[in-house]
């Protein structure tokens, strides 16, 4: 059973719009939550973790927030730019130990037009 | 330099032929990691590799082992491949492998099994 759902599974922005990336999941325990950027053929990079039973995080135009009693993520990404066209991946972790297992989610494919 | 390399980045084989997939990082890390990526799922977890000669299964290890015989290296192979090991995979590395720590990713290796 999935354990990391995202939404929605693509969405289609105009360059300079705002938009909101959603994921739930149902791990437990959830340690950490971690964003990614996979652009088209290549690997994930690490965009932003977020630790905190509520926290939020900032990384120039992309900002993010955790909700753990809710298990539930956003990223939002500011004024968008042709080069934000990409997958955008939810990974939670369970444990922040060497025993942990990180739980991916399938992602949220992004295309930003002019 | 801060690289996870992979190679081939394409292969095409056939049914019953073995395959090998190379990794290589030039951080150090300890613990690297095969990842495959079907589409409409999350990452999946084939092996985890502590150190040299040090490997444990993931979540999906049949039909495939490994190799660490150098920290900077691992590498996946599949004796008599299969139809449905047709996949992109992903080779990561961490620094010592606790789980929220950040994962650095090669750029994958397309591999059809026909």
């Amino acid at each position: 059973k999935t354990q990391v759902e995202q939404s929605p599974q693509s969405l289609v922005v105009r360059q300079g719009e705002n938009c909101v990336l959603q994921c739930n999941y149902s791990v437990t325990p959830d340690n950490h939550l971690r964003w990614f950027k996979q652009d088209t053929g290549k690997g994930l990079v690490s965009l932003t973790v977020l630790v905190d039973q509520k926290d939020k995080t900032s990384n120039g135009r992309y900002s993010a927030t955790l909700d753990k009693d809710a298990k539930h993520s956003t990223l939002h990404i500011t004024a968008t730019l042709l080069d934000d066209t990409a997958t955008y991946i939810c990974v939670v972790g369970d444990r922040g130990s060497a025993l942990g297992r990180l739980h991916f989610g399938a992602g949220t494919q992004l295309i930003v037009i002019p | 330099d801060m690289k996870v390399t992979q190679m081939p980045r394409y292969l095409i084989k056939r049914m019953g032929e073995n395959v090998l997939l190379e990794c290589g990082q030039d951080m150090s890390h300890e613990t690297m990691y095969w990842y495959r990526q079907d589409p409409g799922l999350g990452l999946q977890l084939i092996y985890i590799s502590y150190d040299v000669d040090s490997n444990s299964e993931g979540d999906i290890p049949k039909g495939y082992r490994v190799s660490r015989k150098k920290r900077e290296h691992f590498s996946l192979i599949l004796d008599s491949a299969k139809t449905n090991q047709t996949s992109v995979y992903f080779c990561a590395s961490s620094l010592s492998g606790q789980s929220n720590e950040r994962l650095f990713f090669g750029h994958g290796t397309k591999l059809s099994v026909l």
